[in-house]
């Protein structure tokens, strides 16, 4: 079966440079979430699309921004990278916009790494 | 809202015994409840999610675990241990709105050959 897929897997940036992160959610899923998770840290919730609009906000920096796009893939942009930015970003995708009932699948993740 | 305070921050068993990853939550009406799997560098997998419609759910890789409302617990378990077993086991509510998911700190489970 299909799952998200995310790109790149790897990425190396410097500081105050900009990195763009794609998702790729599982087909007819129309809910995108996208989370960070640092070293040794549980994931944290940073921003989530239902339907191509923003759903929720979470402890997003003011300098990322996110969209979904018509074909429901996602991206997350990423400016101004700050060395404490270096972690692994997950993209989850689910059914009809809402975690209860329908739980989240999550794509293996995009390892940012800010030198 | 929902919350979940996992007990534990590392578990280790030896391999064929079994395995009990505690989880607390806190909720003021009938909570859904997941439980996640990460193994090193992988994404989150569902194990198993509780959504009131039983209170002992069963999941994949034979992992299992029941609600209890009594004690506010939600607690994993298995009856044996597999080396592959080994990751790191999240409890899981969905958060505010339920258009997310607020995650436990996680507990890292070895199993020991």
């Amino acid at each position: 079966a299909a799952g998200v897929i995310q790109s790149p897997r790897h990425l190396i940036k410097e500081k105050r440079e900009t990195a763009t992160l794609k998702c790729y959610p599982i087909p007819r899923h129309d809910t995108v979430y996208w989370y960070q998770q640092g070293p040794g840290q549980d994931p944290q919730f940073l921003i989530s699309f239902y339907e191509k609009m923003q759903s929720d906000k979470g402890s997003i920096p003011d300098r990322f921004s996110a969209q979904q796009f018509s074909d429901y893939h996602s991206e997350l942009n990423m400016s101004s990278l700050e060395l404490g930015d270096s972690a692994l970003y997950f993209c989850a995708s689910s059914l009809r916009g809402s975690s209860y009932n329908s739980p989240l699948h999550f794509g293996n993740g995009t390892r940012l790494t800010v030198t | 809202a929902q919350s979940v305070t996992q007990l534990d921050s590392h578990v280790s068993v030896s391999e064929g015994t079994p395995v009990l990853l505690r989880c607390n939550y806190s909720s003021s009406y009938s909570p859904s409840l997941f439980w996640y799997v990460q193994h090193p560098n992988k994404g989150l997998q569902l194990l198993l999610k509780y959504t009131s419609a039983a209170t002992l759910v069963k999941g994949i890789n034979g992992f299992e675990a029941e609600f209890k409302k009594s004690e506010t617990s939600f607690h994993l378990t298995k009856p044996s241990a597999h080396m592959s077993d080994a990751a790191e086991y999240f409890c899981v509510a969905p958060g505010r709105g339920a258009n997310n998911l607020f995650f436990g700190t996680g507990t890292r489970l070895t199993v020991i050959p």
